[in-house]
């Protein structure tokens, strides 16, 4: 196993398009969370998974973005009619439990143009 | 609501120099507090947390709940101690598991 991965690590798409963000978690964690980071801030939650149930949403989140986590393994994140304020890293965790911290990958940087 | 506060953006101390890096966090129950690190080019990483009562790379941090802080502290700073550091925390409740981040705090340690 090595570790948590993201796919792509980078993204730049023009506004009003749609893009997915994948997220491959250690395989042992049944949780999966995404956040968001922009420059000079710590990670902003969006929304985490315990296997495939989708426990929480933030309610920062607008309805353009959505989370699945079929099958309790893997995880995308799509983004709908992406906006300039989009623009961030978007980066996955996965833990065993909440009392073990998080194992974070590299993220995904995504620009919109 | 959870809110992590880490008041210092930017920190620099020499090398040798003992170093403290502050947070302090507003919960309503009881937490659980991480620290986390994110070395140059490096992806972040889970530092310590504070159930576990440990010392990772000679670091430490002590949970005082009368304060509502979790400072992060380390005798004799060295130079690979340079990166950005993230306060975190989660709730003991049906959310556990869900952290809250500060907005992190640079630390610079000079030679």
């Amino acid at each position: 196993d090595t570790g948590v991965s993201q796919d792509p690590r980078h993204k730049i798409t023009k506004r009003g398009q749609n893009v997915t963000f994948r997220c491959d978690p250690i395989s042992e964690h049944n949780r999966l969370y995404w956040y968001r980071q922009t420059l000079g801030q710590g990670p902003e939650f969006l929304t985490y998974f315990q296997n495939e149930a989708q426990l929480e949403k933030s309610r920062l989140l607008s309805d353009r973005f959505s989370a699945e986590r079929p099958k309790g393994s893997f995880s995308t994140l799509e983004i709908q009619r992406t906006e300039q304020g989009d623009s961030a890293m978007y980066l996955c965790a996965s833990s065993r439990d909440g009392s073990y911290g998080y194992t974070f990958g590299s993220g995904t940087r995504l620009t919109v143009v | 609501a959870q809110r992590v506060t880490q008041p210092e953006k930017l920190l620099s101390v020499f090398k040798g120099a003992p170093v403290e890096l502050k947070c302090n966090y507003s919960y309503s129950g009881s937490p659980e507090l991480f620290w986390y690190v994110q070395y140059s080019r490096q992806r972040l990483q889970l530092l310590l947390r504070h159930i576990s009562r440990e010392s990772i790379k000679g670091f430490t941090a002590d949970l005082n709940k009368g304060e509502t802080s979790f400072h992060l502290k380390k005798p004799f700073a060295q130079e690979e101690d340079s990166a950005m550091y993230y306060c975190a925390l989660s709730g003991q409740n049906t959310n556990a598991g869900k952290s809250t981040f500060g907005d992190g705090t640079t630390l610079t340690v000079k030679p």
